[in-house]
């Protein structure tokens, strides 16, 4: 069964270091999240593409955070300079369908511990 | 800026009992109400969605229920089992494409 890939699976950085995280939808996806846990909490949309446009990215702090799909296909979020208070999962998940029978498939997410 | 909310926030049960949760969302611009199951050490993986007032979905010992006029949903484990430990996340769909999820009720259950 076809899956989104995340890389890295955990990434331990120093505080003002810079990082970045990859994601991979599954082919045909055309819509693609990245969204950010912190422990106890709800997942936190940060940006949301349609094929390559943002469609939203109201919630991504963007001093430090950018994001991109250049192709369309896959995407990238980095974080510079990171800070403490970005220590999250941070996950990435495409959509498939409309209505009833819309549903979203997410990667394995990337740990993120900033010291 | 919209709002979804579940409770209880966590739960322990026995197995053998069987337990429900609830999820909270805005009662305008709805589209859809998402629910997914999230185990520890693995990705999410989508429940159920619904879209039509008075939906119910069943998968299993799990069912959902909504209610898009008062705006919440039900989520029935009927005989939990150890495996159904995870927590359990709702996610509010609006008709402007936004996906809002809930903080999400963590289900433990003793054997």
């Amino acid at each position: 069964e076809a899956e989104v890939a995340q890389s890295p699976r955990y990434k331990i950085t120093e505080k003002s270091q810079a990082v970045a995280f990859w994601c991979d939808p599954i082919s045909g996806h055309a819509t693609l999240y990245w969204y950010r846990q912190i422990l106890g909490q709800g997942p936190e949309l940060l940006v949301q593409f349609q094929d390559e446009s943002v469609v939203d990215d109201s919630q991504l702090p963007k001093d430090r955070f950018s994001a991109e799909r250049l192709k369309g296909v896959d995407s990238t979020l980095k974080i510079q300079p990171a800070e403490l208070g970005d220590s999250a999962m941070y996950l990435c998940a495409s959509r498939h369908g409309q209505g009833n029978n819309e549903k979203l498939f997410f990667g394995s997410g990337t740990q993120l511990s900033v010291l | 800026i919209l709002n979804v909310e579940q409770s209880p926030q966590s739960l322990h049960v026995q197995e053998g009992d069987s337990t429900n949760f609830t999820c909270s969302f805005p009662s305008s611009n709805f589209y859809a109400l998402h629910w997914y199951r999230w185990e520890t050490a693995k990705s999410p993986e989508a429940l159920f969605v619904m879209t039509l007032n008075g939906d119910e979905k069943k998968k299993g010992r799990i069912s959902a229920t909504l209610n898009t006029k008062e705006g919440y949903s039900y989520l029935y484990i009927k005989g939990s089992q150890p495996e159904d430990s995870a927590t359990y996340l709702c996610a509010f769909a609006s008709n402007t494409g936004k996906l809002i999820f809930g903080q999400g009720t963590t289900l433990q259950v003793k054997p």
